[in-house]
């Protein structure tokens, strides 16, 4: 399973657009990168998930360049109710992958 | 669509007890996770079902923690006998073919 790395905490201010970018050194070829979100006292929960190139949704944009080592989540125009924290995911979407959540990136939006 | 349903929300039980905690995935998910999500980590991985059948279980403590996916439907997860570094959030999930993994709000145990 491929091992991520992102910064422990960020901070940011209303209305900014926040990046986090995700270190995946050994993605595997057939590897998506998935972003989740989790507020407190709740599950976390899909934001977007990309293969190359970039990716956009409604709430975020995905941002993975060609040698697919990193990924940038990019937050447009965060609000307070986006403080949470967010955790970047690699793996195979196939029956028997799991993947493995690290400690996430704690984002802290302030007025 | 409802979502994944877990019960209860809290438990509180003295060391050395036993607990259990049920789930209920989106109707359809095949794949069912267990995590265990201690107080500032990242949710860890106890064990995932497919269908009825255990597909990893590799970090599951299995001298204590059991579970079992009867009809490869509803879920349970045991604790018996509980430890006081089994205090966390355990959270379910489901995914309909292993992608996009839908979470429960979770379980909150606390052992003293």
């Amino acid at each position: 399973l491929a091992k991520t790395t992102q910064p422990i905490s960020m901070d940011s201010y209303e209305g900014q657009e926040v990046n986090i970018t995700c270190s995946h050194n050994n993605i595997a070829t057939n590897d998506y990168i998935t972003w989740y979100q989790q507020f407190p006292s709740q599950g976390p929960r899909f934001i977007i998930q990309g293969y190359k190139t970039k990716v956009t949704n409604e709430v975020a944009s995905l941002f993975i360049p060609a040698d697919r080592k990193s990924s940038t989540l990019s937050l447009p125009r965060v609000s307070l109710s986006d403080t949470a924290v967010y955790y970047c995911l690699v793996g195979g979407y196939s029956y028997g992958q799991n993947f493995v959540f690290g400690p996430g990136t704690r984002l802290s939006v302030l007025p | 669509e409802a979502g994944v349903a877990q019960s209860p929300r809290y438990k509180i039980i003295e060391k050395r007890q036993s607990v259990a905690f049920w789930c209920n995935p989106i109707s359809g998910h095949a794949t069912l996770y267990w995590y265990q999500q201690i107080l500032g980590q990242g949710p860890k991985l106890l064990i995932q079902f497919q269908n009825n059948g255990v597909v990893d279980d590799s970090q599951l403590p299995k001298d204590r923690f059991s579970a079992e996916r009867l009809k490869g439907v509803d879920s349970t997860l045991k604790i018996q006998p509980a430890k006081l570094e089994d205090s966390a959030v355990y959270l379910c999930a489901s995914t309909p073919t292993g992608g996009e993994q839908f979470f429960g709000p979770g379980t909150r145990l606390t052992v003293l």
